[in-house]
């Protein structure tokens, strides 16, 4: 079973500044995807970045960008430029591309991001 | 125009009780989940439906139904609540053959 480990219980970062958010991912399967989910305190669950196993560029949309590495099985969210809108929980997620169609999302215990002005 | 919906946001009841949430896709997406995020925010796959058909059964005590009228609905039947049971759950869709999945707002039903 694929499991997705967030080490950090919680970060804080100053406006303007840049954070990394990190996370680790354990499967046999060569090919998946990544996704980086933000839950902000309206609870609703907003897709951050994803990034596909096969692809070896990183991820970037916007602000947000990745740093995928699949031999060492690491996902880390970088967040430039960080604004007070950033402040949420933030959750890593694993889903198998085989058998497509119904896969469920492995989700680590998530990051919460605090961010001061 | 809400793209995954679910009703109602927040729920409150007695243990003992048997209660319902229900989830509704406008996105004409073939496959349903729901998921549940505890206390300390962990979120667990509990249920997939494709097509109305159960796919993914995660081991979930027997107590939660869930049930597909069709392909744009799946609901959540809770019987004998338990305090344990306390969580937010949320529904989410996607199309078949695609990675994304679109949640629903959730349901945050406290058990008392």
């Amino acid at each position: 079973a694929q499991t997705v480990t967030q080490s950090q219980p919680e970060m804080s970062v100053q406006e303007a500044e840049t954070v990394t958010l990190s996370c680790t991912y354990d499967t046999s399967e060569s090919d998946y995807y990544l996704f980086w989910y933000k839950q902000p305190p309206s609870r609703q669950m907003i897709l951050v970045i994803r990034q596909e196993a096969y692809k070896q560029q990183n991820a970037t949309e916007n602000r947000f960008s990745v740093n995928f590495q699949k031999a060492a099985k690491s996902f880390s969210l970088k967040i430039s430029d960080s604004q007070l809108g950033d402040a949420a929980m933030y959750f890593c997620a694993y889903r198998s591309n085989m058998n497509t169609g119904f896969q469920k999302l492995v989700f680590g215990t998530g990051t919460r991001l605090l961010v001061s002005p | 125009d809400t793209a995954v919906s679910q009703t109602p946001k927040y729920l409150v009841t007695q243990m003992g009780n048997d209660k319902s949430i229900k989830c509704e896709q406008n996105l004409g997406h073939d496959t349903m989940y729901w998921y549940k995020q505890d206390s300390k925010k962990f979120l667990k796959i509990m249920f997939s439906y494709n097509n109305k058909e159960l796919i993914i059964n995660e081991t979930v005590p027997n107590r939660f139904s869930p049930k597909s009228p069709d392909k744009a609905h799946l609901n959540l039947h809770i019987n004998s609540l338990e305090l344990g049971d306390s969580a937010v759950y949320f529904c989410a869709s996607s199309p078949w053959d695609s990675y994304e999945q679109y949640f629903g707002p959730g349901t945050r039903l406290t058990v008392t």
